[in-house]
């Protein structure tokens, strides 16, 4: 069975105190792997995709890489308004269903 | 572009009731998706559709009824409320299927049945 599980939980972080989230996936055939940001109260907002192993994306502070197995989203100097929930979700059909994790509360605290 | 939008915002029903969420998208993307996002669990998908005229179940479509007569719009019906149906609803779409398209999400429903 596919299984996307994101860790930690929740992660509480000072201004500028650099830190990594994890997602890791036991999937049959990967088509894309996703990062999502969402704020309270918001739908998710697009980040990245990433399609193949050792893969990169980056944007701003944000950097998201990919293994056979897991991805990781590093925060480079987090500032507050980077708080949010980190989602990353698996695409492993030709239909594009997306299986979520359950993600990853960050709070950055000035 | 709007982008993707749904309506309410926020609804309130007593069990067994129905009701029809909204979900319209202006940038002509093929593919559309219901998901329901509960505490602690991640997104779930529902239902989705991969153009006018075809729909197809998700993970957990029972109680939930979708069609498409559109490109732009693809509702979500709950033909009678159970409190298990508490959630907040996201629609969310793509310009194509193949797997690898990201989808765009709306700003959510927020639905409690009593």
């Amino acid at each position: 069975e596919d299984q996307v599980t994101q860790s930690p939980e929740a992660l509480r972080l000072q201004e500028g105190e650099s830190s990594s989230l994890n997602c890791s996936y036991t999937v049959s055939g990967l088509r894309g792997l996703f990062w999502y940001r969402q704020d309270p109260g918001k739908g998710p907002e697009f980040l990245f995709t990433l399609y193949s192993a050792g893969e990169e994306k980056e944007k701003e502070r944000l950097k998201a890489t990919l293994t056979k197995k897991e991805s990781f989203l590093h925060i480079t100097a987090p500032k507050p308004e980077d708080s949010a929930t980190y989602l990353c979700a698996v695409s492993t059909d030709s239909w594009g269903k997306l299986q979520f994790g359950a993600g990853t509360q960050v709070v950055v605290t000035p | 572009n709007a982008g993707v939008t749904q309506t309410p915002k926020f609804q309130v029903l007593k069990t067994g009731q129905s009701m029809t969420l909204q979900c319209a998208q202006d940038m002509n993307h093929e593919y559309m998706s219901w998901y329901r996002q509960d505490p602690g669990m991640g997104l779930r998908l529902i239902h989705y559709s991969v153009g006018a005229g075809i729909t197809d179940q998700g993970e957990v479509p029972n109680g939930y009824n979708v069609s498409r007569s559109t490109t732009e719009d693809f509702p979500l019906r709950l033909l009678s409320a159970a409190p298990s149906q508490t959630s907040v609803y996201f629609c969310a779409s793509s310009w194509g299927t193949g797997g690898r398209e990201t989808q765009y999400f709306g700003p959510g429903t927020r639905l409690l049945v009593l």
